[in-house]
């Protein structure tokens, strides 16, 4: 079947590591995205790519970085300059064209121990 | 300024009540795309229902009914005779021009009561 997958699904982090979440689709989509999400609070974006080699900061990318090597694959590090990373992370990805609708995947839990 | 309001944190219904989920956005851009997602439990985002600017018209989508109203900026989301499976976190968002990415409201708790 068609969709999104995100691992882990949960992930424990000690102080000053970097780790690094999965996101793969096999949807064809061109674009694809990392967003935030906090307790009572919206997405809010990390990075997103349209296109391979290629990325763009959203509004709170300090201290994540991601990489585009391949269509099918979005991943996201959560460096340790990041102070407050306990969080839940969803990634998503659409066709190109502002009237199409992002698939998501089931995100991940990240939390720091 | 893109943004989008659900001013509804939470609502608690009983089973088979309506239960009307508020959104009003702001954007400067003629042409714009308007979203309502589902999150279950489970965490992934479900979409539900994507309008342009350019059309207005009201959808149902058997209980599923949605008002979208330029005049006010709104696009609210109607749930008839609820379920408890309707039970979720529902947000409202915005695409804009030529942007590709969404922006969320805060969402609406939405609990049904057996």
């Amino acid at each position: 079947d068609g969709g999104i997958t995100q691992s882990p699904k949960y992930l424990f982090r000690k102080e000053g590591q970097n780790v690094t979440l999965s996101c793969e689709q096999n949807l064809n989509h061109d674009a694809m995205y990392w967003y935030r999400q906090d307790p009572g609070q919206g997405l809010r974006l990390i990075y997103y790519s349209q296109i391979v080699n290629d990325f763009q900061k959203g509004d709170i990318a300090e201290g994540y970085s991601v990489s585009r090597e391949k269509k099918e694959s979005f991943p996201l590090t959560v460096t340790s300059a990041q102070k407050n990373p306990t969080a839940f992370y969803l990634c998503a990805s659409n066709h190109q064209g502002a009237n199409t609708e992002a698939f998501f995947g089931q995100g991940t839990r990240l939390t720091v121990v | 300024a893109q943004k989008v309001t659900q001013a509804q944190t939470e609502i608690s219904v009983v089973e088979k009540e309506d239960v009307t989920l508020d959104c009003v956005y702001e954007t400067r851009d003629t042409t714009y795309y308007l979203f309502w997602y589902k999150q279950p439990p489970s965490g992934e985002l479900v979409f539900l229902i994507r309008r342009n600017s350019f059309d207005e018209q009201n959808e149902i989508s058997g209980r599923y009914s949605w008002n979208f109203q330029k005049s006010t900026s709104s696009f609210n989301f109607t749930i008839t005779a609820s379920q408890v499976v309707d039970s979720a976190v529902y947000f409202c968002a915005l695409r804009w021009g030529s942007a590709r990415q969404l922006t969320f409201g805060s969402g609406t708790q939405l609990t049904v009561l057996p």
